[in-house]
């Protein structure tokens, strides 16, 4: 079955300090992907996505992700978090165009 | 204005009510989504919609039943509300292939007491 996994729930990161979120895929072949951010109290909103080409994919708010098909990843990065950036992140995939399957989710905090 | 809205914002009802929550979009997409969101366990597809004339189930349908009254329109119904469907739940909107990016509303949150 497809699925996309987020091993960590929550994780917490000084201000200032780099962040890493994973995020792993099961699909058949390698399916469209997503990060998403939820707010507090807001909906989702896009921060990037992957189709093809270039695997080192910018979204906003200075983030950035990096499939890798070798290990069926797809982990979001940013090098300098900021306190505003504590939210739950949602990893997503869509392997026809149709459907999104969403991982669990990690919540990040931040600490001043 | 928000381009996908959802109303209410919040609600809470009681077990056996009859509970309807309202998306509307402006974005032109043919496609529209329900979602609810637990904790841990991400978003999970309840029914969605290609078009005015098109419903289908999701991941998990049971309990919950939807209309497209247009294309800018969809509603999620909950016939008999029970505790379990305590959730946030969304609505969701996309053009559709080939890269079917959605475009989520704020949420409600309901409380089925």
């Amino acid at each position: 079955a497809q699925s996309v996994t987020q091993p960590d729930i929550h994780i917490t990161v000084s201000e200032g300090a780099s962040l890493e979120l994973r995020c792993n895929y099961s699909y058949g072949a390698t399916p469209y992907l997503f990060w998403y951010v939820q707010s507090p109290g807001q909906g989702l909103q896009l921060l990037l996505k992957y189709f093809s080409g270039d695997t080192l994919v910018q979204g906003i708010k200075g983030f950035e992700a990096e499939f890798k098909r070798s290990q069926s990843s797809f982990n979001l990065r940013k090098p300098s978090v900021h306190w505003s950036d504590a939210a739950e992140y949602f990893c997503a995939a869509d392997n026809a165009g149709n459907m999104l399957t969403f991982g669990g989710g990690t919540r990040l905090m931040v600490k001043p | 204005d928000a381009d996908v809205t959802q109303t209410p914002r919040n609600r809470i009802t009681k077990t056996g009510k009859r509970i309807m929550l309202e998306c509307s979009q402006t974005k032109g997409h043919d496609r529209m989504y329900w979602y609810r969101q637990d904790p841990g366990l991400g978003l999970r597809l309840i029914y969605y919609s290609f078009d005015v004339k098109d419903i289908n189930k999701g991941e998990i349908s049971d309990g919950y039943s939807v209309s497209r009254q247009a294309q800018a329109k969809f509603s999620l119904s909950l016939e008999s509300a029970i505790p379990n469907q305590t959730a946030l739940y969304f609505c969701a909107t996309s053009g559709g292939a080939p890269y079917n990016e959605q475009f989520f509303g704020p949420g409600t949150r309901l409380t089925v007491l």
